[in-house]
Parts: C-alpha cells; sequence; structure tokens
C-alpha cells in the first residue's frame, strides 16, 4: 500500500519570503515521489521527483524537495516566493499508478 | 514537442447524449491515462493503457468507454452520463508504464452534465 499526506489545506506566505508544502509518505517497499502543482482551470504540471540518489532534488521554476527517510518526508521548498507561485500543489506517490495527496493552496501575497 | 492536447476544452452534454473527449501525444510515450478531478481534489485514477492495451480499469462505470486507436491518441466515450460525473477529465501520459518518469498531463476537457 502506498499513499502520502498533505498537512495542510492553505499555506500563505509573503511575496519574497520561504514557502514550504509539507508532505508525508507510506509505502512498503522504495518510495518514488513527485511533486506536481495545477494553476487554476489548468492540467497539472510535473514539478520534480525523488527517485534515488541525492536527498535534496530541485526542479522547475526554482522549486526543491528534500526527501527525508527517517521522516518519510518530502517538503517541497522555495527560497523566495512569487505571487505567481500562488496556485494547488499535489504530492504523489508510485510508478505508474500515483497516489495523490489532498493537495494545498498555496497563495502568495504581494 | 512536450504536451499533451485534449478535446474539447469545455462540454455540455445532457443526460441521453452520446460525446467523446479526445487526447493526442507525440511524445513516443506508450502509457496513456485518463483522470477524473474534482474542484480542489485530487485527480482520481480512471483508465490506463500501456503499449495500446487497457492494463487499468479502477471499476469505471461501463458509461465511460475508453478506446486507444494507435499510440498518439485516446479517446474517453460518454454515454448515459449523470450529473455527478460533471468535472475535469484529464489525459496524461508517461514514457512506458512503471517507468517511474513524470506524467504528462494535458489542460483538461470540463465537461458539464446536465
Amino acid at each position: 500500500a502506498q499513499s502520502v499526506a498533505q498537512p495542510e489545506d492553505q499555506v500563505n506566505v509573503a511575496e519574497g519570503n520561504p514557502l514550504t508544502v509539507k508532505c508525508t509518505y507510506s509505502v512498503s517497499g522504495n518510495p518514488y515521489l513527485f511533486w506536481y502543482v495545477q494553476y487554476p482551470n489548468r492540467g497539472l504540471q510535473f514539478l520534480l521527483k525523488y527517485i534515488t540518489g541525492d536527498n535534496l532534488v530541485k526542479g522547475s521554476y526554482g522549486f526543491e524537495a528534500e526527501f527525508n527517510k527517517s521522516q518519510t518526508s518530502f517538503h517541497l521548498k522555495k527560497p523566495s516566493a512569487l505571487v505567481s507561485d500562488s496556485a494547488l500543489y499535489f504530492c504523489a506517490v508510485g510508478d505508474y499508478k500515483l497516489s495523490f495527496g489532498a493537495g494545498t493552496t498555496v497563495t502568495v501575497r504581494a | 514537442d512536450t504536451e499533451v492536447t485534449q478535446t474539447p476544452k469545455h462540454l455540455v452534454m445532457g443526460m441521453t447524449n452520446k460525446k467523446s473527449l479526445k487526447c493526442e501525444q507525440h511524445m513516443g510515450h506508450r502509457a496513456m491515462y485518463w483522470y477524473k478531478q474534482k474542484a480542489k481534489k485530487p485527480p482520481e485514477l480512471m483508465f490506463v493503457y500501456s503499449y495500446e492495451k487497457l492494463s487499468i480499469n479502477e471499476s469505471v462505470p461501463s458509461r465511460f468507454s475508453p478506446e486507444c486507436p494507435n499510440s498518439s491518441l485516446l479517446n474517453l466515450h460518454l454515454h448515459a452520463l449523470q450529473p455527478e460525473d460533471s468535472a475535469l477529465y484529464l489525459c496524461a501520459s508517461s514514457q512506458v508504464r512503471g517507468s517511474t518518469g513524470e506524467l504528462f498531463f494535458g489542460e483538461g476537457s470540463r465537461l458539464t452534465v446536465l
């Protein structure tokens, strides 16, 4: 069985401040972890993934994520948020059959 | 070309209508997917095609009928739908099933059933 949890429905930050979106996972084997972003009325866009290797993964649009095996977490981070980062973010686990988290709405205020 | 193209973008249909959603990709991907997404919720997997063969059907009602005519095209045929089927339908593709590669999603077809 595999699942991810996103404990925060909403994250609000000011532009220029660091942004963190939390995700914890539960898998029986090796975790294949992904982050996707969805802008209003759009499809999902891939941001980054962790399969194996370095615990710090760099992705699109300045985002990165840290894989922490002991805490079973895969938090998404951006050092300096932009208003244009306001969107719905999904963490997911799996290979061909992804299990998505409930999603976190990020609002970045100017 | 890294796009997945879905048509139509919007569709309104009555409960007795028959319509189809179409999806096309030219990335050489051999796995294609249909997802259903309600507002502010995560996508729910409906079907997976691998090498043009249906490999996963997530117990989807028969009023939804998928078809994969070739490696670039994926259709979803709709018949006798219910108002609760109104949602955003997303098509996605990946290199092969189980490759741990990312999914590429289309923009979606927003379906309203009256």
